[in-house]
This record gives C-alpha cells, sequence and structure tokens, in this order.
C-alpha cells in the first residue's frame, strides 16, 4: 500500500498570509494526486486534482504542483473561510490512500 | 443536480453487521459510465477508503475490509449499500458515499468529486 505523510499537522497563520502544506508518498504516483476540503461536520470538498488542476470553481488563491513522490499545496492569500482540514490522497494504486490531514487555523 | 444521501442505523453492537445505503438522485447508477463507493472517518481522524464498483459492476475493495465488506446495488431504486461484517469499536467513523469524477472513464485512477454529508455510526453495546 502507498503511505501518504502530509506535513504540518495543524498550520496557524494569518488572513493574506501564504500557506503551504506538503505531501509525500512511499513511492511513485505520478500526477495522480488530489487535495480535498473539509470543514467540521462536512464532508470533503474536491479542490485540485491531477496534482495541480484545480476543480470547477475552485477559487485561484488554492494551488498545487508536485510530480513522483513530493507534492505541495498551497493558499497565496489565507481567507476567513479558508479555515478547515486539508487532506491529500493518491489515486495511482489501489487502495486509495489519504494524508492524515493538516488543521488549519486562523492565528 | 448530483446529490448522495446515506441512511441506516447509527448504533451497531459489536459482532453484528453495519448496514449502510447511499440513495443517489440526479444520476442513475445503472446507466452512467462512473464509479461509485464508499470511505469512512473515524472522529479525529483521517479519511480510509472502503471500496468501489463500476457501474457495469466490476468492484475495488480495500485488502485491509475486503473480507468483512460487501457492496450491493439496487438499480431499480438508484442506491446502494455497504455492509460490514464482524464489527468492532474500531470501526466507528463517519461513513460517506461518494462518486468518482468520470474523467478517465473506466479507470480507477480518478478522484472522489461528490460526496454525501456523511452518517455517523458507532459500535458499542
Amino acid at each position: 500500500d502507498i503511505q501518504m505523510t502530509q506535513s504540518p499537522s495543524s498550520l496557524s497563520a494569518s488572513v493574506g498570509d501564504r500557506v503551504t502544506i506538503t505531501c509525500q508518498a512511499s513511492q511513485d504516483i505520478s500526477k495522480f494526486l488530489s487535495w480535498y476540503q473539509q470543514k467540521p461536520g462536512k464532508a470533503p470538498k474536491l479542490l485540485i486534482y491531477d496534482a495541480s488542476e484545480l476543480d470547477t470553481g475552485v477559487p485561484p488563491r488554492f494551488s498545487g504542483r508536485g510530480f513522483g513522490t513530493d507534492f505541495t499545496f498551497t493558499i497565496s492569500s489565507l481567507q476567513p473561510e479558508d479555515i478547515a482540514t486539508y487532506f491529500c490522497q493518491q489515486y495511482e494504486n489501489l487502495p486509495y490512500s489519504f494524508g492524515q490531514g493538516t488543521r488549519l487555523e486562523i492565528k | 443536480q448530483l446529490q448522495l444521501q446515506e441512511s441506516g442505523p447509527g448504533l451497531v453492537k459489536p459482532s453484528e453487521t453495519l448496514s449502510l445505503t447511499c440513495t443517489v438522485s440526479g444520476a442513475s447508477i445503472g446507466s452512467m459510465a462512473y464509479y461509485w463507493g464508499w470511505l469512512r472517518q473515524p472522529p479525529g481522524k483521517g479519511l480510509e477508503w472502503i471500496g468501489s464498483f463500476y457501474y457495469s459492476g466490476r468492484s475495488y475493495k480495500n485488502p485491509s475490509l475486503d473480507s468483512r465488506v460487501s457492496m450491493p446495488v439496487d438499480t431499480s431504486t438508484n442506491q446502494f449499500s455497504l455492509k460490514l461484517s464482524s464489527v468492532t469499536a474500531t470501526d466507528t467513523a463517519v461513513y460517506f458515499c461518494a462518486r468518482l469524477s468520470g474523467r478517465r472513464g473506466s479507470s480507477y485512477r480518478d478522484t472522489f468529486h461528490f460526496w454525501g454529508q456523511g452518517i455517523m455510526v458507532i459500535v458499542s453495546s
């Protein structure tokens, strides 16, 4: 199984800050990585697929990059509504696997 | 507009079978070329994929749960189900049904694009 290591586990930042989260796969997953946003009590929402493609309607302040084993997710200017937990997920191989999540808080 | 809604008991006794249903509206699970599936999230923890099936019948399951999982489909009611047998406290979680985006046709290399709201299931006597 492919293990996804996500860091940091929590992050505190100010409105307007640039925020970056990393995700590392235990083996090459090519571009098959997605990022989800999950707010308390809600289902995850897909933000980015294929490592860098923004899903429809997702604000351009969100971005992703990477290939192979190392990936990053960035919010260019943190907004109050971005407070959530963010997960990465690999879908190169079954079973699908997720990172443990990054809880983002406003400082 | 596609909507998925999980339903079922919120409390299951240890050793019994957990049974959940996902009701789909806005799409036909039997005639549209998508993967559908189940995931879960233990309290305060990350997501775990349980299994997925393609509209034509092909299915995949997480090996860690394979022997305990079945995913029956009822196209007449546009519902699919999750049955997880011999549950223990470690099966306590929010359970989600979801659909992949379909960007890559019959390939499983795809993202979970639509999700139900989730249903909390507690395993306790």
